[in-house]
């Protein structure tokens, strides 16, 4: 298994500015993802983040609105950038351990007003 | 894009019952695994059942995986308070690592 990190646990933040997501694994990871969490939603994955390559974004994210960075195998970053309302959500990012099973960081609770 | 739907939504037991959810999914996958989620925080990992398993146990629970039917279901026997939580299975298609969701079923254990 692997241990996984987050900060911040939760932010309130106003309209039009921007939050910045670690996510900090205790082991070297090829693969790690950010997932967004809608109010009683199930899990929708945003992008795949590779050391040493741009992240791979699903259908309906984009660069601009969530840019990624993965500067080495043990952390990411992903920024939530001109937030509305609608942005509101839990953020989570996770990781592929060797045996495929995915682990999931405890979330950042992203409240925008 | 969700692959996984489960049923039922919602589901509540008394403490020491038995409580059985169901995930079913559309195409071919390699794995499916089973989360659990306390109260809008983090998944915890649970179990991973793989396409050639049927059945898988751990603990007090046990998963089985149906590929013709396409679905899979988790049993958690001699509920406890601590297990009131709501618990998503995802699965991962042929060829592609990333994870489809289900909707989730949300446990209610009574004590």
């Amino acid at each position: 298994s692997a241990v996984i990190s987050q900060k911040p646990s939760r932010d309130i933040c106003q309209r039009g500015t921007s939050l910045t997501i670690q996510c900090q694994v205790d082991s070297q990871v090829t693969m790690m993802f950010w997932y967004r969490q809608q109010p009683g939603q199930s899990l929708t994955l945003i992008a795949t983040a590779n050391q040493g390559s741009e992240a791979t974004y699903e259908s309906g994210f984009v660069i601009d609105k969530f840019p990624i960075s993965r500067p080495n195998l043990t952390f990411s970053t992903l920024t939530v950038s001109n937030m509305s309302p609608e942005d509101s959500s839990i953020y989570l990012c996770s990781v592929e351990a060797e045996n495929y099973e995915q682990y999931f960081g405890p979330g950042t609770r992203l409240t925008v007003t | 894009s969700q692959q996984g739907e489960e049923d039922p939504q919602a589901l509540s037991i008394q403490e020491g019952e038995n409580a059985t959810m169901n995930c079913s999914y559309k195409t071919s996958i390699n794995n499916l695994q089973w989360y659990r989620q306390n109260s809008g925080r983090g998944l915890v990992h649970l179990i991973l059942i793989r396409s050639n398993e049927r059945e898988k146990h751990s603990g007090r629970l046990r998963v089985t995986l149906d590929t013709s039917k396409k679905s899979s279901s988790l049993l958690i026997t001699a509920s406890r308070a601590a297990d009131t939580a709501s618990y998503f299975c995802a699965t991962d298609e042929e060829n592609d690592y990333k994870l489809s969701f289900g909707a989730g079923t949300t446990v209610t254990v009574r004590a």
